[in-house]
């Protein structure tokens, strides 16, 4: 079964860095596209990046732009999301989600990692 | 920037029909999905392309298009559908963007 596993939420101070991690499995990982979506406390969704199949395309939300790098190791069946320049509101939990079709369709999410950026 | 807006609640009755809307400019060119969020739980997908249901989504959850909106409808609403409804629009240049989410309460 497909199973979506995040890590590497933590407290950061703002201005600080953080890596998430995901830990993709029971799928061909190297097929989809993969997104990053975030959820602040008590708030709404908010996509904040997508990544394609191979890693050649890649689209972050006005928010990041600049500041998050989404990656992806197909070899390790991993996407990756680089954080830096964290600021409080950058405070959510976040999901990585799988495209089904490349088109904005998010059929499976993990559970979620915390950051939490506060001084 | 593109935006989606969604009624922050909506109530009904066990039993009955319950339908949260999402209104954009121009939402009827781009392809809505919908998603179901319960209270400390991940988002799952209930309707993409605007009326398709993915395998194990029950047939009382339907949706519709109709110029800028689109509806999703739960027919023979049941206390375990009472979650937070988010609809989500992408096209290549509005990108992926999500509604602000509807409470939907089973009174």
């Amino acid at each position: 079964q497909v199973q979506l596993v995040e890590s590497g939420g933590a407290l950061v101070r703002p201005g600080g860095s953080l890596r998430l991690s995901c830990a993709a499995s029971g799928f061909t990982f190297s097929d989809y596209y993969m997104s990053w979506i975030r959820q602040a406390p008590g708030k709404g969704l908010e996509w904040v990046s997508y990544i394609s199949e191979s890693g050649s395309s890649r689209h972050y939300a006005d928010s990041v732009k600049g500041r998050f790098t989404i990656s992806r190791d197909n070899a390790k069946n991993s996407l990756y999301l680089q954080m830096d320049s964290l600021r409080a509101d950058d405070t959510a939990v976040y999901y990585c989600a799988r495209d089904l079709a490349a088109a904005g369709i998010f059929d499976y999410w993990g559970q979620g990692t915390l950051v939490t950026v506060s001084s | 920037s593109y935006d989606l807006t969604q009624p922050p609640s909506v109530s009904v009755s066990p039993g009955q029909t319950a339908s949260i809307t999402c209104s954009g400019v121009k939402l009827g060119d781009k392809y809505a999905s919908w998603y179901q969020q319960k209270p400390g739980q991940s988002p799952v997908l209930v309707i993409y392309q605007d009326k398709k249901r993915p395998s194990g989504i029950p047939e009382r959850f339907s949706g519709s298009t109709s110029g800028n909106t689109a509806t999703l409808t739960i027919s023979g609403t049941q206390a375990m559908d009472e979650a937070d409804y988010y609809c989500q629009a992408w096209d290549s240049s509005t990108v992926v963007v999500f509604g602000g989410g509807t409470k939907l309460t089973v009174l």
